[in-house]
């Protein structure tokens, strides 16, 4: 049984383009998480949602938009694609209460040729 | 903002013996939980160990447990009778225990560690 699960695990797309990544976790968590992984293996913290209510927004171009349609379900768009964003993006969730782990999902590997 | 730092970014150790790899944070909080995470070559992200800032006791989870410094920051992971399936890359991360606010869940992760292990 896949804890966090997301879609697609590759994705490799034109500039310009705009494309989502999916994530859905059957934990019964009430907070997802994107963490996005550079070229470098940096993992920093992009968006946060607790019972589908944005909590965190780091400092993220406006062409990224988390949508929480449930509390299973976190997804990102991404919109006008550049090179930059080519990372690996990953989806974790936890139930929040102190210090509780973060499951994290397989993660999705962008590619923007 | 809190920082964390791993000074060691690529770690070796032979297979039955033990390493310890290094990290430190910055943060003028008080509570606080600090993970490791280990990331094979496969990518997922899997939790090793825990430690919640306000416990004295150093945590421990089979052949890992940490070393944990409140007063210097420092937080290190101690890895015995090493095998070949620990190797992959560990990250050290931060986590505030202080409730709501918009940093509430985040976790701030250090550079990474990679581990090689040789049999």
């Amino acid at each position: 049984d896949t804890a966090v699960s997301q879609t697609p695990k590759y994705l490799v797309t034109q500039m310009g383009n705009d494309k989502s990544i999916k994530c859905e976790q059957n934990l019964g968590h009430d907070t997802m998480y994107w963490y996005k992984q550079d070229s470098k293996k940096f993992l920093k913290i992009m968006f946060s949602y607790n019972n589908k209510e944005l909590i965190i927004n780091e400092t993220v171009p406006n062409r990224f938009s988390p949508k929480s349609p449930d509390k299973a379900h976190l997804n990102l768009h991404i919109n006008s694609l550049e090179l930059g964003d080519s990372a690996v993006y990953f989806c974790a969730s936890s139930r929040e209460r102190r210090g509780n782990e973060q499951f994290f999902g397989p993660g999705t590997r962008l590619t923007v040729l | 903002a809190q920082t964390v730092t791993q000074s060691q970014p690529e770690m070796s150790v032979q297979e039955a013996e033990t390493v310890t790899l290094s990290c430190t944070y910055d943060t003028s909080e008080s509570d606080y939980y600090l993970f490791w995470y280990k990331q094979p070559p496969s990518r997922q992200m899997i939790l090793v160990i825990r430690q919640e800032a306000y416990k004295q006791q150093n945590a421990t989870e089979n052949r890992f447990s940490v070393n944990f410094q409140k007063a210097a920051k420092s937080f290190s992971l101690k890895i015995s009778d090493s095998q070949l399936g620990d190797a992959a890359m560990y990250f050290c991360a931060y986590r505030s225990a202080r409730g709501g606010g918009t940093s509430y869940g985040k976790l701030t992760f250090g550079q990474g560690t990679i581990l090689t292990v040789h049999p």
